[in-house]
Parts: C-alpha cells; structure tokens; sequence
C-alpha cells in the first residue's frame, strides 16, 4: 500500500516568517512529487511539481526532494495571511505511460497570523 | 485558456439514487482523472481515462464507472447512492511536461447524499 504521510498541523506561522511543510512518502521507485495548495471549499491547485533531488525554487516557494530518504517539503518564504490553506503533498502512484494516478497526503493546515 | 470545467457545482440526492458527474479537461489535454476527497482527507483516486480508455482505478465499489468521449470529456457515474459517497469530486487535466505529467483540478462537484 503506497502511503504518503503529512502532519496534519495546524502549523501556525507569523507574517514574514518561513514556513515549512514536510511530506514523506512510502514507495522508493516514485518519480514525481507535488505540492498543492487549497482553500477552505476549493480544489487544489499546483504550485509546485519536483522530480529531482535538490531544491526547486519558484517566487517565495521552495521544493525540496531527497530520494534517499523519500522526503519532500516546501518552504514559502515571506508568507502571508493569503497563504493560509491546507497544503497536499502528492505523489505519482503509477509509473506506467500515463502517470495519472496521485496519491494525496491528508494535508497540512498552515496559519499565517498578521 | 479555460481551466478544467466540472458541472454541477452542488448536488443533493436521496440513498439508492444514481447520479452523473461532468467534466471537460483543458483544451488539448486528453487524459482525465477523477479523485473523491472526503472531508479532512486528501483526495483519492478513482479512475483515468486517455484517449477514450481506461488506465487506471483506483479501489472504488463497482457502483462507480466512468467514460471518455471523443472531445475528452468524462463522466462519472456512481449507482446505489451511500451517505458514505457524500464528498467533493474532482476532476483533474493531465499536462504532459517533458516525460513527465502535471494534473490541474476543475472546481470540483459536492455530493450530498441524504
């Protein structure tokens, strides 16, 4: 049974600090990984997709992989009370052609307090 | 462009009802996901469709089936309606990037069953 496991939180952060969301996964042979982010009764949206080990930056958000130790997280730097969402940490559960099956993580509900 | 479009928005139905779920994928994209997300939980997978067929399912009751047509849309049809089945169903477009494959979710359809 893959398993991709997230602390639910709530992570609590203030405004201008650095928030850091962790997400480990239970399957070695995965090969992509997704941060998405949702509101309060909305979909997700993706804000970041990492295949490689290292870091991948995108404005005020970084993904970082290590294979190794099959764990993935996102930083947001500067975060904002906008940034107050559940972030899903997902992880691609089929590794033949079409690569459309995501398994989810239950998320963590982050804070920003102003 | 337009995102991925889902209709209804809301629905209500009785246990034991049937009901068919829509979905129209971004223009161009021709793979479809459909994920069920109970409160507090991730999504889950349901089934893929590309170009027309099945590629993947996930660990849902035969009450569930689903259908490509030609323009790439789908259908998600759930039989023997169970208060259990209440949830938000998503749809999401698959985006090839390179070898690998990026999922954008359509605004999703709340369940209610009664």
């Amino acid at each position: 049974q893959k398993e991709v496991e997230q602390n639910s939180g709530p992570l609590s952060v203030p405004e201008g600090a650095i928030a850091s969301l962790n997400c480990t996964y239970s399957d070695r042979v995965s090969q992509s990984f997704f941060w998405y982010r949702q509101y309060s009764g909305k979909s997700p949206e993706l804000i970041m997709s990492i295949y490689s080990n290292g870091d991948k930056e995108d404005g005020r958000f970084t993904a970082q992989l290590n294979k190794a130790s099959q764990y993935v997280s996102l930083l947001i730097r500067d975060s904002q009370p906008s940034d107050s969402a559940t972030y899903l940490c997902a992880v691609n559960g089929d590794y033949g052609g079409s690569q459309g099956n995501l398994i989810f993580g239950k998320g963590t509900k982050l804070s920003v307090k102003p | 462009d337009a995102g991925v479009t889902q209709s209804p928005t809301h629905l209500i139905k009785t246990r034991g009802q049937h009901v068919t779920l829509r979905c129209s994928p971004i223009s161009g994209h021709k793979s479809v996901s459909w994920y069920q997300q109970v409160l507090g939980q991730g999504p889950q997978f349901i089934f893929q469709y590309y170009e027309k067929e099945e590629r993947g399912r996930g660990n849902f009751p035969d009450r569930f089936s689903a259908r490509q047509f030609p323009n790439y849309s789908s259908e998600l049809n759930v039989n023997a309606l169970l208060l259990g089945d209440s949830a938000l169903y998503l749809c999401a477009s698959t985006y090839r990037q390179g070898t690998f494959y990026e999922q954008y979710f359509g605004p999703g359809t709340r369940l209610t069953v009664t």
